[in-house]
């Protein structure tokens, strides 16, 4: 099946540090990548979208100068989360797509508190 | 608007039961669907998918899914529950981005 990763799963950083978080699809060709953040019991927010080599599509409301997302490889994406703030602590979660209605895989979620 | 419904926070079986998650949809088009499932502290798990053909999807882990295109439900099944089935679990749709619902807590009681 299709695996992704995300590289680190859990991070603890201080207040106005930058962090970056890798997400890779290790078996596949991701044409598209998403990045989700989720708040305890409840569901995932879709942050944004990034197609391979373009820039990526924020959601509204999402700083796109706060989240940095770079999408360079079809198996390569990061976020990073300039600046951070203890409100950005979170469970960050990516997923990786081959095409338009090829099925989402998800990593394992990056853990982030910021102190 | 598109939206994705799960109108149960959480649902209790007895190990052994059978158990059903429900899912109703309002996405235009042809929706395509799916289910996924979350351990604590995890990453989703995809169980399975919903696009065109058979309405009667079978998974992982001995998931089932039936579409139903009258009642816009895609609920999930499984005959006999297991312990370890305990876990959160969504049922996206989908025409580009995935429309998510609330989640539904599965717990599995021995």
């Amino acid at each position: 099946g299709a695996v992704v990763s995300q590289h680190p799963s859990r991070v603890i950083c201080k207040s106005g540090t930058s962090v970056k978080i890798e997400c890779r699809s290790l078996d596949f060709q991701a044409t598209t990548m998403f990045w989700y953040r989720q708040f305890p019991k409840q569901s995932l927010m879709l942050m944004a979208t990034s197609n391979e080599g373009s820039k990526a599509t924020y959601e509204q409301g999402v700083e796109k100068d706060k989240f940095l997302i770079n999408h360079a490889s079809l198996t390569l994406s990061t976020l990073t989360v300039t600046s951070a703030h203890p409100e950005d602590s979170s469970f960050y979660i990516c997923s990786a797509r081959k095409g338009t209605k090829e099925t989402q895989y998800f990593g394992p979620g990056t853990r982030l508190l910021v102190l | 608007a598109q939206s994705v419904a799960q109108p149960e926070d959480q649902v209790n079986v007895a190990e052994g039961n059978p158990l059903t998650v429900k899912c109703t949809y309002s996405v235009s088009g042809n929706p395509y669907l799916f289910w996924y499932v979350q351990y604590p502290n995890r990453g989703l798990q995809f169980l399975l998918k919903y696009i065109t053909g058979d309405n009667l999807v079978k998974g992982s882990y001995g998931f089932e899914a039936e579409f139903n295109k009258s009642q816009t439900s895609f609920h999930l099944k499984k005959p006999s529950a297991l312990v370890s089935d305990s876990a959160l679990y969504f049922c996206p749709g989908s025409n580009y981005q995935l429309i998510w619902g609330a989640g539904t807590k599965l717990i599995i009681k021995p």
